[in-house]
């Protein structure tokens, strides 16, 4: 059975700093692993997609990076802003359904 | 980018009640979509999935006659929680697939917000 942990739980920066969030998960056989974004009450936001053939993927001051073998993901968010603050969360795809982590939950003070 | 809505984003009911959930692809036609719940710092829990003409496929532990889930059209699923009670309160979100496209992104709804006195 996949298991997806996040780590940290939680965690405030200082506006401006460079922050790694960290994802792993239990089964290397996945699919793709996708990077989300949850603000209070609402749904999801699909941040970055990586597929199981890719180490990598890019979107403004936002890089996730996948190494399948190791079960790993990052999310690193660079020059961060208060609006960055949320809930991020780390999903796996396998063969058929999306497992989350409990998410990462930034706080970023001005 | 692909869009999906939900009715109602919140609803509150007496125990005892159904609700009746509604998630629309609005501008893509999705054979398939995700329901899923979240508890309070909790992550999502997939509760079924939904194929366009026959029968949800339900996960370990989720009650098929209590939580009815109807996949009428290419654009439209609903979940109905029936006879609600206080501990079916939770935040639902539904999910939908463009199986055109690569890896079959699934684009989440806003979610629906179910207060059960």
């Amino acid at each position: 059975k996949q298991e997806v942990t996040q780590i940290p739980a939680a965690l405030s920066v200082p506006e401006g700093e460079n922050l790694v969030l960290n994802c792993s998960f239990t089964d290397s056989a996945i699919y793709n692993l996708q990077w989300f974004r949850q603000d209070p009450g609402k749904g999801l936001t699909s941040l970055l997609l990586i597929q199981s053939s890719q180490r990598e993927q890019t979107s403004g001051r936002l890089n996730a990076s996948l190494d399948k073998s190791s079960g790993r993901s990052t999310l690193y968010i660079a020059a961060s802003q208060p609006g960055d603050s949320a809930t991020y969360l780390c999903a796996v795809r396998g063969s058929e359904k999306l497992v989350f982590g409990k998410g990462t939950k930034l706080t970023v003070n001005p | 980018g692909a869009v999906v809505s939900q009715h109602p984003s919140r609803v509150i009911c007496k125990s005892g009640t159904s609700v009746k959930i509604e998630c629309r692809s609005l501008d893509f036609q999705a054979t398939t979509m995700f329901w899923y719940r979240q508890f309070p710092k909790q992550s999502l829990m997939l509760m079924a999935t939904s194929n366009e003409g026959s029968k949800a496929t339900y996960e370990q532990g989720v009650e098929k006659d209590k939580f009815l889930i109807n996949h009428a059209s290419l654009t439209l699923s609903t979940l109905t929680v029936t006879s609600a009670h206080p501990e079916d309160s939770s935040f639902y979100i539904c999910s939908a697939t463009r199986p055109d496209q690569v890896g079959e992104t699934q684009y989440f709804g806003p979610g629906t917000r179910l207060l059960v006195l």
